[in-house]
């Protein structure tokens, strides 16, 4: 079956520890997001990446890190410096902008999120 | 000003009625326009895309007015499973998608 795989489904974090969250996707999309949504919130976008060995800020990147190093990855890592990391994580991904395919297709597909709690 | 506002909500209606969602979007570049559903402590998943004729799926209608910048969603004949978070998202040119904060919906028995 095709899809997004995130694991674990919940992490707790020590104060000042960095902590991985892992994305897989072989739905062969070039494009990946990372969003974080808190309770009652919308997603906001941490980071996205349109292809390999690239990767952009999005609104809330500070206290985070990716990587993507292969096409069907797209690990985040939540760093000592992200203060309030207690949220509900979502990774996505999509087809690539720039490749001809009707527009209505360009459908975002999510994994089923991981759960991160501070101890 | 927000990329994308949505009603929250919530809206509380009684099984078999008739509700409708609005979505107003800021950027008049946008170019493609879903709803997505959202239940509790899950991942969002695709409802259905919005097209500017107009779409209908099952009790399920979206309509976009791409010169008010507006999107809906209606729902027909509410059923108990139809109770969930609504999101209204939309994209814009480099793959960037935006997405509202969400439209509760309770369905009633």
């Amino acid at each position: 079956d095709g899809g997004i795989t995130q694991s674990p489904k919940y992490l707790f974090r020590k104060e000042g520890q960095n902590v991985t969250l892992s994305c897989e996707q072989n739905l062969n999309h070039d494009a990946m997001y990372w969003y974080r949504q808190d309770p009652g919130q919308g997603l906001r976008l941490i980071y996205y990446s349109q292809i390999v060995n690239d990767f952009q800020k999005g609104d809330i990147a500070e206290g985070y890190s990716v990587s993507r190093e292969k096409k069907e990855s797209f690990p985040l890592t939540v760093t000592s410096a992200q203060k309030n990391p207690t949220a509900f994580y979502l990774c996505a991904s999509s087809t690539a902008p720039d490749r001809r395919v009707w527009l209505a297709k360009n459908i975002q597909y999510f994994g089923a999120g991981t759960r991160l709690s501070v101890l | 000003r927000k990329e994308v506002e949505q009603d929250p909500g919530p809206f509380n209606v009684p099984e078999g009625a008739t509700v409708a969602f609005n979505c107003t979007y800021s950027n008049s570049a946008s170019q493609s326009f879903f709803w997505y559903r959202q239940d509790c402590r899950k991942e969002p998943k695709l409802l259905m895309s919005v097209y500017s004729s107009g779409n209908e799926d099952g009790r399920f209608t979206a309509q976009l007015n791409r010169a008010s910048q507006y999107i809906s969603l209606l729902i027909r004949d509410s059923k108990l499973s139809d109770s969930a978070t609504y999101l209204c998202v939309v994209t814009q040119p480099g793959n960037q998608f935006y997405f509202g904060t969400g439209t509760s919906l309770t369905v009633i028995p």
